[in-house]
């Protein structure tokens, strides 16, 4: 059983240019949870999916995130016009049940130049 | 206020001793988890443990075991007999259940423990 796959792992933007992660999840797992890591700080959620729903949006910026997960295909976070404070690690994770725990994907890495 | 409190920004311990990282938390709800993650250097984030509001005993783990003390509202990570392995960034972490949408409610997380192993 796969784990949660991201991609890509490492993702190089210059400013004003347009940012895709993207992120599979478990299977069997139809939720889905963006989180950002700050360099040398913890994870902040930011929006919380399930299929052709977004559930909990209340950690993403109003302005140039958004996120999707359509009925078929990974989920999407998309950055529009990233600036330099954007560069972070953006995981994915997906869970099912009550008492499951998150399980995370590794990441991916966007450094905004 | 914060949710989740991690008072030991760093750490540094004796190969082969016990190690108990600290985490307390804040909430108001019945029901709801707790989950300790470890992130290595190399960035991924390993599930360890969980512990549920209405478990009666400590999670355990193979060498990580949960200090759990409901009324002090903390749940401390103890790793046994330490390894350079175990050399990471610890996260204390909690779900709380609420509403319809029980169970998938969003993990909030600590700022983390960096745990470093001395040979």
């Amino acid at each position: 059983n796969a784990g949660v796959m991201q991609n890509p792992r490492h993702l190089v933007r210059r400013r004003g240019q347009e940012a895709r992660l993207r992120c599979s999840p478990m299977k069997g797992h139809s939720h889905v949870y963006w989180y950002r890591q700050l360099p040398e700080e913890g994870l902040k959620f930011m929006v919380y999916l399930q299929k052709e729903n977004i559930i909990d949006e209340s950690g993403m910026p109003k302005e140039r995130f958004s996120a999707e997960f359509p009925k078929e295909g990974p989920s999407i976070l998309r950055i529009q016009q990233v600036v330099r404070g954007d560069s972070a690690a953006y995981f994915c994770a997906s869970s099912t049940t009550v008492s499951s725990p998150l399980h995370f994907g590794n990441g991916t890495r966007l450094t905004v130049t | 206020a914060q949710k989740i409190t991690q008072t030991q920004p760093g750490m540094f311990v004796q190969e082969k001793e016990a190690v108990t990282l600290d985490c307390t938390y804040d909430t108001s709800d019945q029901s709801y988890g707790l989950f300790w993650y470890k992130q290595p250097s190399s960035g991924e984030m390993i599930f360890l443990i969980y512990q549920g509001s209405y478990d009666e005993q400590n999670a355990t783990e193979g060498r990580y075991s949960l200090n759990f003390q409901k009324a002090r509202k903390s749940a401390n990570l103890v790793i046994s007999a330490s390894q350079l392995g175990d050399s990471a960034m610890y996260f204390c972490a909690m779900r709380e259940w609420k509403g319809d949408n029980f169970g998938n409610e969003k993990l909030t997380f600590g700022t983390g423990t960096r745990l470093t192993i001395i040979p």
